[in-house]
């Protein structure tokens, strides 16, 4: 099956810091990505979807100039938490997609990320 | 507009039990669906997915049917083990429109006993 590798798996920064999560399918071109954020016993929240070579579609509420997302290639996204504070602390899960199959995606790991 | 509603939890079963985790949805047309499970610690994984009505779709001993009469993706699996505690989440992807976004359940926690 497709598989989708996230780096880094766990990050620890500090407030005011910016972190960088990378997202790559390593077996198919994704030309969508999708970035989600999962709290503690809760479901997934879509921030947003980047299709390749384009700018992301934020979702309401998402802070586009704090949450970047770069789709460079159809085999990375990148979500850069920019000015990172403890309440960005969080899972952060991407997947992607091929648009050839749109009813499928592929799920990343998760990263971890912790602002102390 | 479209959702997805699955039964609350925490569910508790001993090994061995029967498993019934409810799901009903709320789609305009015949939306793909999906069961996807998250193990402790770990990223989502695909358990198994039905794309038209009538479908099942097994993987790992469970088993959800597409029921369009019902609006149902119920996921049931004969008997549980130790390891089958995660959490389960419902979800479907609309086929009518451009939206092609995941829509998700809030997730159903379930552990096993042994």
């Amino acid at each position: 099956g497709a598989v989708v590798s996230q780096h880094p798996s766990r990050v620890i920064c500090k407030s005011g810091t910016s972190v960088k999560i990378e997202c790559r399918s390593l077996d198919f071109q994704a030309t969508t990505m999708f970035w989600y954020r999962q709290f503690p016993k809760q479901s997934l929240m879509l921030m947003a979807t980047s299709n390749e070579g384009s700018k992301a579609t934020y979702e309401q509420g998402v802070e586009k100039d704090k949450f970047l997302i770069n789709h460079a290639s159809l085999t990375l996204s990148t979500l850069t938490v920019t000015s990172a504070h403890p309440e960005d602390s969080s899972f952060y899960i991407c997947s992607a997609r091929w648009d050839r199959a749109l009813h499928e995606q592929y799920f990343g790991p998760g990263t971890r990320l912790t602002v102390t | 507009g479209n959702s997805v509603t699955q039964m609350e939890g925490p569910v508790t079963l001993s090994e061995e039990a029967f498993l019934t985790i409810n799901c009903t949805y709320t789609a305009t047309g015949y939306p793909s669906l999906f069961w996807y499970v998250q193990y402790p610690g770990e990223g989502l994984q695909l358990l198994l997915k039905a794309t038209k009505a009538d479908d099942k779709g097994s993987n790992k001993g469970f088993e959800a049917t597409y029921r369009k009469e019902t609006t149902s993706f119920h996921l049931e699996k004969g008997s549980v083990q130790v390891s089958d505690s995660a959490v389960y989440f419902c979800a479907l992807i609309p086929n009518a429109g451009n939206n092609r976004k995941l829509i998700w359940g809030l997730g159903t926690s379930l552990a096993v006993n042994p």
